[in-house]
């Protein structure tokens, strides 16, 4: 089944504790993106890879780290995690111009 | 700047009846139009786009939308709602940049409420 993964579903963490937030896809989709949803606000990308090797910031990347060794994969972490990281995290990947299919989410809260 | 925008927080519709879920947008050239669905504790799920041609556009689950250039409009709707159609609706226009990169841009997003 042609899915996108996300890795933990739910976390809670508490401030400065390293984490790293895993995604996976199974289409051989070049791009990837990660984004954060928060009330009334939508969602806003943290970062984007338009293949491997190739990353890039988004609208809100403060905080976040990411990598793309393999083409499957796009770890999104955070080095020291604060309270205004908690949200609903997102990824998502597609062929270079085609439509985002988006993973199950991965709720977080840091304390 | 490139945006999106939908200007109800929240439709409240009774079952059976037609939903409309709005959404304007701007953006540079010819614009590319999506709408996704969050149900509760699930990720988005792409409803329908549009990027050329027909200006009414059929997706999944019934849905359709209508692409309006003079009023930059790409209204979401559904002859007839059911309590199941519930959810999140994102409204979402791709910008490109130079170099190939491209983005969604996401509107804050529209609560549907069916009611029986």
């Amino acid at each position: 089944e042609a899915q996108v993964t996300q890795n933990p579903r739910y976390l809670i963490t508490v401030t400065g504790k390293k984490l790293t937030v895993t995604c996976s896809q199974n289409m051989n989709h070049e791009y990837m993106s990660w984004y954060r949803q928060d009330p009334g606000l939508g969602l806003r990308q943290i970062y984007y890879s338009m293949n491997v090797e190739v990353t890039d910031k988004g609208d809100v990347p403060e905080g976040y780290k990411v990598s793309r060794k393999e083409k499957r994969n796009f770890p999104l972490i955070l080095e020291s995690p604060s309270p205004n990281q908690t949200s609903l995290y997102f990824c998502a990947s597609s062929p270079s111009q085609g439509t985002q299919y988006f993973g199950p989410g991965t709720r977080l809260l840091v304390l | 700047a490139q945006s999106v925008a939908q200007p109800e927080d929240q439709v409240n519709v009774a079952e059976g009846n037609p939903l409309t879920v709005k959404c304007t947008y701007s953006v540079s050239g010819n614009p590319y139009l999506f709408w996704y669905v969050q149900y509760p504790n699930r990720g988005l799920q792409f409803l329908l786009k549009y990027i050329t041609g027909d200006n009414l556009v059929k997706g999944s689950y019934g849905f359709e939308a209508e692409f309006n250039k003079s009023q930059t409009s790409f209204h979401l709707k559904k002859p007839s709602a059911l309590v199941s159609d519930s959810a999140l609706y994102f409204c979402a226009v791709r910008a490109v940049f130079s170099g190939g990169y491209n983005k969604l841009i996401f509107g804050a997003g529209t609560r549907l409420a069916v009611h029986p």
